[in-house]
């Protein structure tokens, strides 16, 4: 079956700091994976995707590599700053049928000035 | 414009009793997703609608829950008989069109979502 395993938050940085959320995921196929981010009193919204192995995800200076090999897809940056602070959610969904997406548990993020 | 609304933003119900969560998908969006994120879990998926073809009823948990689409438009998600373990924060999100085998990705965009406690 399909499922997204992202690492326990939170995870608290001073600003500034390098960022990596850790995201494994299993899946049958070829899926495609997604950051969303959700800022406090906020929505959902998509931060980055890949739609294939070896794609990089890239938004408001967060990065994502899909790796089919090791079948993760941690997300990176390399200073971030206090707007960052926010709940952080991989999911993917499977090649071909993006009417159902797998979430992970979400990481929080909370970055100190 | 607008983005997805839902409502109420909060609910709070005795076990046993049912209830209606609302969502205002963005206009024109073909596609309108329920999930729910019960305490410290992920996302899960509960159902999808897309125009006129039939909902894609399958993450739905029990038959206590069921939803519609009016006019393809406004959705209504219920929950009868509701227990405690409904409890959880129901998000809705919209997206622009279908999303088949042959599609290529189309953002969702999630409303606030609705937290339901079940007393």
């Amino acid at each position: 079956g399909n499922s997204v395993t992202q690492m326990e938050g939170p995870v608290t940085l001073s600003e500034e700091a390098f960022l990596t959320i850790n995201c494994t995921y299993t899946a049958t196929g070829y899926p495609s994976l997604f950051w969303y981010v959700q800022y406090p009193g906020e929505g959902l919204q998509l931060l980055l995707k890949a739609t294939k192995a070896d794609d990089k995800g890239s938004n408001k200076g967060f990065e994502a590599t899909y790796r089919k090999e090791t079948t993760s897809f941690h997300l990176e940056k390399g200073s971030v700053q206090v707007s960052d602070s926010a709940v952080y959610f991989c999911a993917l969904s499977e090649r071909g049928n993006f009417n159902k997406f797998y979430f992970g548990s979400g990481t929080k993020l909370n970055v100190k000035p | 414009g607008a983005g997805v609304s839902q409502s109420p933003s909060n609910k709070v119900t005795e076990k046993g009793k049912d209830v209606e969560l609302r969502c205002d998908p963005i206009s024109g969006h073909t596609a309108l997703y329920w999930y729910r994120q019960s305490l410290g879990q992920g996302l899960e998926f509960l159902i999808y609608f897309q125009g006129n073809s039939a909902p894609d009823k399958s993450g739905l948990p029990s038959d206590r829950f069921s939803a519609e689409r009016t006019g393809g438009s406004v959705s209504t998600l219920t929950i009868q008989r509701t227990q405690q373990e409904d409890s959880a924060v129901y998000l809705c999100a919209s997206s622009l069109r279908g999303q088949g085998a042959m599609s290529t990705y189309n953002e969702q965009f999630f409303g606030p979502g609705t937290r339901l406690t079940v007393l």
